[in-house]
């Protein structure tokens, strides 16, 4: 078992639709939680932290279950320049700081349409 | 102030061959990890150097192996390439708080 898994996609929506994009994780001691986003061969940027108590960023939400082991991400009105690769990430427990490794999903294709 | 910067950019090689790479932290980073993304793949992690010793390993072969230097920067080996080593090499920089990556090596290996 993948100690990250997301949905592949793509996920294909047109131009102002919310779109839901989910992750589980199979480490129950991780850490930290984030979404990377990643363009066509680019590198990954960091798009935002994942807290429990969930945080939003503009059209932007994301929110942690760690009962469940499961982040998901939201973007309300999308916009053309959303399309990208979405990858969820964490970091193992056991180590500390914003140094350790981190585990990447394999990440969700978004391809928002005109 | 200059990212993170990786070379060369692109890379053709034979199987059999080593390759190594280079990074340039992001300025006041001290630890650089590396990262080997497949096609269709998430980024999967190689090692993590910190004051020029190797901290944290994942799941590798002895083939890849790196180095730290004074300044930070840092390199990447592999040995014995196979054509499964074909992928995109990251580098991905950070003192305390968010790791930043470099737009990365592509390795063709043929």
């Amino acid at each position: 078992r993948k100690e990250v898994e997301q949905d592949p996609g793509p996920f294909n929506v047109p131009e102002g639709a919310t779109v839901a994009f989910n992750c589980t994780y199979s480490n129950s001691a991780s850490q930290s939680f984030f979404w990377y986003r990643q363009d066509c061969r680019k590198e990954p940027k960091l798009l935002m932290s994942v807290y429990s108590s969930g945080n939003e960023d503009g059209r932007f939400t994301a929110q942690l279950n760690r009962a469940s082991q499961y982040i998901s991400l939201l973007i309300r009105d999308s916009k053309l320049s959303d399309s990208a690769t979405y990858l969820c990430v964490v970091t193992p427990g056991g180590y500390g700081g914003a140094t350790n490794k981190l585990i990447f999903g394999t990440g969700t294709l978004l391809a928002v349409q005109p | 102030d200059a990212g993170v910067t990786q070379s060369p950019t692109h890379l053709i090689k034979t199987r059999g061959q080593q390759v190594t790479l280079r990074c340039s932290p992001k300025s006041g980073h001290d630890t650089v990890s590396w990262y080997q993304q497949a096609l269709g793949q998430g980024p999967q992690f190689i090692f993590q150097y910190y004051e020029e010793e190797e901290r944290q390993r994942g799941n590798f072969p002895d083939r890849f192996s790196g180095h730290q230097f004074p300044n930070y920067s840092s390199e990447l080996n592999v040995n014995a390439l196979l054509l499964g080593d074909s992928a995109l090499y990251l580098c991905a920089s950070t003192k305390t708080g968010e790791a930043f990556f470099g737009q990365g090596t592509r390795l063709t290996v043929v």
